[in-house]
């Protein structure tokens, strides 16, 4: 079966902290996505990474950054929480060379900013 | 700008009946895919039915079938024999290139017993 794994389900920081989420695949995939899941707003594109050391922005990148050492691992990183960034964020992998693209989703990292 | 919407927040349904949520989709791009995905309560989000905009017939999976109007740009998911298990957040979304998923804002289901 199909594995995206991320690392806390849950987070409690304060407003200023560095923040680390970590997602991890165990299918081969290139592709590795970060989206941003707030209530009425859907699915919001963060960054997303199509090969290692390989990203792009997405639609909100801004206080966030990623880092993609190996190709079954993608982070997402807070640089300076802010109480803005409370939500949940899910990570999400495909394949390229699946022209439907379909998404692989993790169980979510829901963070709390205080 | 590429756009999905779904209009309805919220939707519920006794438990054995059919009940059908709306997604329409807006997009220049000539060829793309639509995708219905389900994200039930704490646990991940997975697919559950994908439509090729080339294709004329309607995509169905088990209890689970799309009524595709491309014309309309309309993409509704219908549910039949509902079951407990059906209740979470349906997104609908649409990928009119590699990569570029436009998820709408989702539509929460609830199954009445």
């Amino acid at each position: 079966d199909v594995k995206v794994t991320q690392s806390s389900r849950y987070l409690v920081k304060r407003t200023g902290e560095k923040v680390f989420l970590e997602c991890v695949q165990d299918m081969d995939h290139e592709n590795m996505f970060w989206y941003r899941q707030d209530p009425g707003l859907g699915l919001r594109l963060i960054y997303f990474s199509y090969d290692v050391k390989m990203k792009e922005k997405g639609d909100i990148p801004e206080g966030y950054s990623v880092s993609r050492e190996k190709k079954e691992r993608f982070s997402l990183i807070l640089e300076s929480a802010s109480t803005n960034q409370t939500s949940m964020y899910l990570c999400a992998s495909s394949f390229p060379t699946d022209p439907t693209g379909e998404l692989f989703f993790g169980e979510g990292s829901r963070l709390t900013v205080l | 700008a590429q756009t999905v919407t779904q209009s309805q927040p919220e939707m519920s349904v006794q438990e054995a009946e059919t009940v059908t949520l709306s997604c329409t989709y807006d997009t220049s791009e000539s060829d793309y895919y639509l995708f219905w995905y389900k994200q039930p309560p704490s646990r991940q989000m997975i697919l559950v039915i994908r439509q090729e905009a080339y294709k004329q017939q309607n995509a169905t999976e088990n209890r689970f079938s799309v009524n595709f109007q491309k014309a309309a740009k309309s993409f509704s998911l219908k549910i039949s024999d509902s079951q407990l298990g059906d209740a979470a957040m349906y997104f609908c979304a649409a990928v009119p290139g590699t990569y570029k998923y436009i998820f709408g804002t989702g539509t929460r289901l609830k199954v009445l017993a």
